[in-house]
């Protein structure tokens, strides 16, 4: 059902510098809709980790970045922590949809 | 500091009725757009409904259109979700967000409220 696809699960020791894509397409991302990241430990809610394709809210370290081009975009995250471990959704608006559309979620894991 | 608390879930037999709420506090919740976001077990996020500050515009998934209805009451500071002829489908952690302004998404989640739709 999710209209953003991402990759299942990326891993990486700890620090090192792991991304995570995410592909749209012309009615979401590629018509202009932002791009948006959120977080969700193990256990947990979601939080906003990442909004306007590349801004960070008050409070999120700079290793985590985000960019966006054409009908994809992606999250970097850096120096990778074990406590970075979780599940990641990309976000956009979809104008065919008319709604919020969340991507299918990338497991991150430290080595 | 924002904080959001969802209440309401709960086992349900397919068919029934159920309704969420969440409370809000630490911010001017008429101020704001709200949402409903759900997560089946083991699965990912799915937007659900969205309300205006006001209250007079809503939009639903498809998925709950015509069964689900998105309320606030902004006298109590409380989003309200009325949900009818509910399915297994809709077995999910129900989440509230607030809407950041200026842009399609949720800069604050609740903790979430599980509803179980089983016989």
């Amino acid at each position: 059902q999710s209209v953003l696809t991402q990759p299942p699960s990326v891993s990486g020791a700890p620090g090192q510098r792991v991304t995570i894509s995410c592909t749209g397409s012309s009615s979401n991302i590629g018509s202009g809709f932002d791009v948006h990241w959120h977080q969700q430990l193990p256990g947990t809610a979601p939080k906003l980790l990442i909004f306007g394709n590349s801004n960070r809210p008050s409070g999120v370290p700079d290793r985590f970045s985000g960019s966006k081009s054409g009908t994809s975009a992606s999250l970097a995250i850096s120096g990778l922590q074990a406590d970075d471990e979780g599940d990641y959704y990309c976000q956009s608006y979809d104008s065919s949809l008319n709604g919020y559309v969340f991507g299918t979620g990338t497991k991150v894991t430290v080595l | 500091e924002v904080q959001l608390l969802e209440s309401g879930g709960g086992l349900v037999q397919p068919g029934g009725s159920l309704r969420l709420s969440c409370a809000a506090s630490g911010f001017s919740f008429s101020s704001y757009a709200m949402n409903w976001v759900r997560q089946a077990p083991g699965k990912g996020l799915e937007w659900v409904s969205d309300i205006s500050v006001g209250g007079g515009g809503t939009h639903y998934a498809d998925s709950v259109k015509g069964r689900f209805t998105i309320s606030r009451d902004n006298s109590k500071n409380t989003l309200y979700l009325q949900m009818y002829s509910l399915r297994a489908e809709d077995t999910a952690v129900y989440y509230c967000a607030k809407k950041l302004t200026g842009y399609y998404t949720f800069d604050d989640w609740g903790q979430g409220t599980l509803v179980t739709v089983s016989s």
